[in-house]
């Protein structure tokens, strides 16, 4: 059974301080690990797809890194709205093509001015 | 505007009522899913269309009954629900047998009286 866990589950951080949040799996073969920002009350809004270990993507102020066993979402410089619930999600190969993801529970990142 | 629109964006229902929820989009995708979000738990998938067929089914009660008549739309048709029911309800798409990613609607917020 896929697992995705996140951590820390809040993170409260000020104006500019940079830091990661994690994200760790295990999945029967990794199709792709997927990164989502959430605004409360909204749906998810995508944000990078990384495929193989040692794989980076960035935008902004964000950066995503992963490994074969976890992915950080770097933080730098970040501002306050930058205060989003964030999500991993991973999808396994299986073969359909048209596989659902599992996620994980979030991480609920505020930024105080 | 993400290219997947839900109505409605709130539902208020009784437990005897009979509701259906709306699902488009207008990414040309050819998969379409159903996913479940409550507080304090990760995002649950419920139903995958691949190409209008369901292939995917992750035990949810015959209460929840989706229809997808073709690769645009999709609908999730609601009957004697109960409370613990009352979440959002996420529609997303995707490009079936392509490493891409889904988007999501903003969802439909449901509250089961």
């Amino acid at each position: 059974e896929d697992q995705v866990t996140q951590s820390p589950e809040a993170l409260r951080l000020q104006e500019g301080e940079s830091s990661s949040l994690n994200c760790s799996y295990t999945v029967s073969g990794l199709r792709g690990l997927f990164w989502y920002r959430q605004d409360p009350g909204k749906g998810p809004e995508f944000l990078f797809t990384l495929y193989s270990a040692g794989e980076e993507k960035e935008k902004e102020r964000l950066k995503a890194t992963l490994t074969k066993k976890e992915s950080f979402l770097h933080i730098t410089a970040p501002k306050p709205e930058d205060s989003a619930t964030y999500l991993c999600a991973v999808q396994a190969f299986r073969g359909g093509g048209a596989d659902g993801l599992t996620f994980g529970k979030g991480t609920h990142l505020i930024i105080q001015p | 505007e993400t290219g997947v629109t839900q109505t409605p964006r709130h539902l208020v229902m009784g437990m005897t009522n009979k509701k259906s929820l709306k699902c488009e989009q207008h990414l040309g995708h050819n998969a379409m899913y159903w996913y479940k979000q409550s507080a304090k738990k990760p995002l649950e998938l419920m139903f995958v269309y691949s190409l209008e067929e369901r292939v995917e089914n992750n035990s949810v009660p015959s209460r929840f009954s989706p229809e997808c008549p073709n690769s645009s739309h999709l609908f999730l048709h609601l009957h004697t629900l109960q409370p613990e029911d009352s979440a959002l309800y996420l529609c997303a798409s995707s490009q079936a047998h392509l490493n891409t990613e889904a988007f999501f609607g903003q969802g439909t917020r449901l509250t089961v009286v």
